[in-house]
């Protein structure tokens, strides 16, 4: 278990405010991804890491931005939160090509 | 591109049934690993299996059993003597080798409910 920590598992925000979720892990892995799950959609790729200060868009990265200035942590920032942006997010490592995930994060926008 | 195809969004069987939960996949990797994901109604993401591309041995564990089928471009999984316990959100997914193009590819689940 690559011990991947999600902050916060749930959070109600207002439209139009920024929000932050936090993915730590504990394993030193090099790759980590950020997904959201959607009725309907399963799980999309937002962003991803492949190693301090680098990262790239997914299929889904419009109105999202991450940072990683440590290897352990892995930020994805919702500038201005959006009703649309409701979602279950997950947290997601890989090493070897096994991926572990966080338990999610449930973000209402409202 | 990547995709991964689940044609079926939702079954539901009687306890005892076998049921099968098709996945389709389209790549143009030629490694590339595909996988199986459970997810209870708790929420959390369960690994169940990771086949990768060289290997089309069907796999066997307990009363889950997955098909990998290369010409067809097919990775099914099947649940002998279902239960109640098995009713869950099944995903199926695809990623590249691993590097710089290890992304994982989802399909959009299947919802399986097991009846009493």
């Amino acid at each position: 278990d690559a011990g991947i920590t999600q902050s916060p598992r749930h959070k109600v925000t207002e439209t139009g405010t920024p929000v932050t979720l936090r993915c730590h892990q504990t394993e030193n892995h090099r790759y980590m991804y950020w997904y959201r799950q959607d009725p309907g959609h399963g799980l999309r790729l937002i962003h991803y890491s492949y190693g301090v200060k680098d990262t790239d868009k997914g299929e889904v990265s419009d109105g999202y931005s991450v940072s990683r200035s440590k290897t352990e942590d892995f930020l994805l920032t919702l500038e201005s939160a959006t009703s649309s942006q409701t979602s279950v997010y997950f947290c997601a490592t890989t090493w070897d090509g096994s991926y572990t995930f966080g338990s999610g994060t449930r973000l209402t926008v409202v | 591109a990547q995709k991964v195809t689940q044609a079926q969004t939702e079954i539901s069987v009687v306890e005892k049934e076998d049921v099968t939960l098709d996945c389709v996949y389209e790549t143009r990797d030629t490694t590339y690993y595909l996988f199986w994901y459970k997810q209870p109604p708790s929420g959390e993401l369960v690994f169940l299996i990771r086949r990768n591309s060289f290997d089309e041995q069907n796999e066997i564990s307990g009363r889950y059993s997955w098909n990998f089928q290369k010409s067809t471009s097919s990775f099914n999984f099947t649940i002998t003597a279902s239960q109640v316990v098995d009713s869950a959100v099944y995903f199926c997914a695809l990623s590249g080798p691993t590097g710089a193009n290890s992304k994982l590819t989802f399909g959009k689940g299947i919802t399986l409910s097991v009846r009493p």
